[in-house]
């Protein structure tokens, strides 16, 4: 059973531009979710989609958006790239509802590293 | 708003040693903690999900414990590997308000095998 996909893998772009990341979730799973790593503040919630609504958001500026399609692959895009956006944003999807809600467990995707130069 | 926090940052420890990884966290309404690991530059791997009705799980040489009233968990790895050597993540997920707030992680447990 495959798992989590996402991508790409890498990926480096200038500041003011936008860029989109990609996330395919193990089959099945209708619930994706979306979280930044940085060294300073750790990891953190971006959003969370199930059956192609967003149910819920972090606390993110409004340049951080997504959605998801009905075969349950998201993708989350980021406009006005700034330095600090530089990060490793992972995606993680669950079979019902996220982790949070349902008991299920969250299974991760190897994540895309974005560079703002 | 939740916090969650791991102790110690970091540790060091020879080959064959049993240790223990601490996570706290300040609002015990939850609905579940999912320990992970990660190695560096991936993503992270599940490796033991307790609800928030169970008291511990165990998966080969892990072992996970839950005390929701004081806020704590414990990951006891035994007879520890330089394949171990990763970092340690503890997350808890609960609801508020109208929706699910995703998991909340704490900043691990930077975990060294000596051989």
């Amino acid at each position: 059973k495959a798992g989590v996909t996402q991508t790409p893998r890498y990926l480096i772009k200038t500041r003011g531009q936008q860029v989109t990341l990609s996330c395919s979730p193990i089959s099945g799973h209708r619930s994706v979710s979306w979280y930044q790593q940085t060294p300073g503040q750790g990891l953190q919630f971006l959003f969370e989609y199930f059956s192609e609504t967003q149910r819920n958001k972090g606390n993110f500026p409004g340049r951080f958006s997504g959605r998801q399609f009905s075969n349950s692959r998201s993708e989350m895009n980021v406009s006005t790239l700034e330095l600090g956006d530089s990060a490793l944003y992972l995606c993680a999807s669950s079979l019902a509802g996220p982790a949070g809600a349902t008991n299920t467990e969250a299974f991760f995707g190897q994540g895309t590293r974005l560079t703002v130069v | 708003k939740q916090e969650v926090t791991q102790i110690p940052a970091a540790l060091s420890v020879p080959e064959g040693e049993n240790l223990v990884l601490n996570c706290s966290f300040t609002d015990s309404a939850i609905y579940n903690l999912q320990w992970f690991r990660q190695d560096p530059g991936k993503g992270l791997t599940s490796l033991l999900l307790i609800q928030s009705s169970q008291r511990e799980q165990t998966s080969g040489r892990l072992n996970a414990s839950l005390d929701k009233s004081s806020g704590r968990s414990t990951l006891y790895i035994a007879a520890s590997q330089p394949g171990d050597s990763a970092t340690y993540l503890c997350a808890v997920g609960q609801y508020s308000g109208g929706g699910a707030d995703g998991l909340t992680f704490g900043k691990g447990t930077h975990l060294i095998i000596q051989p």
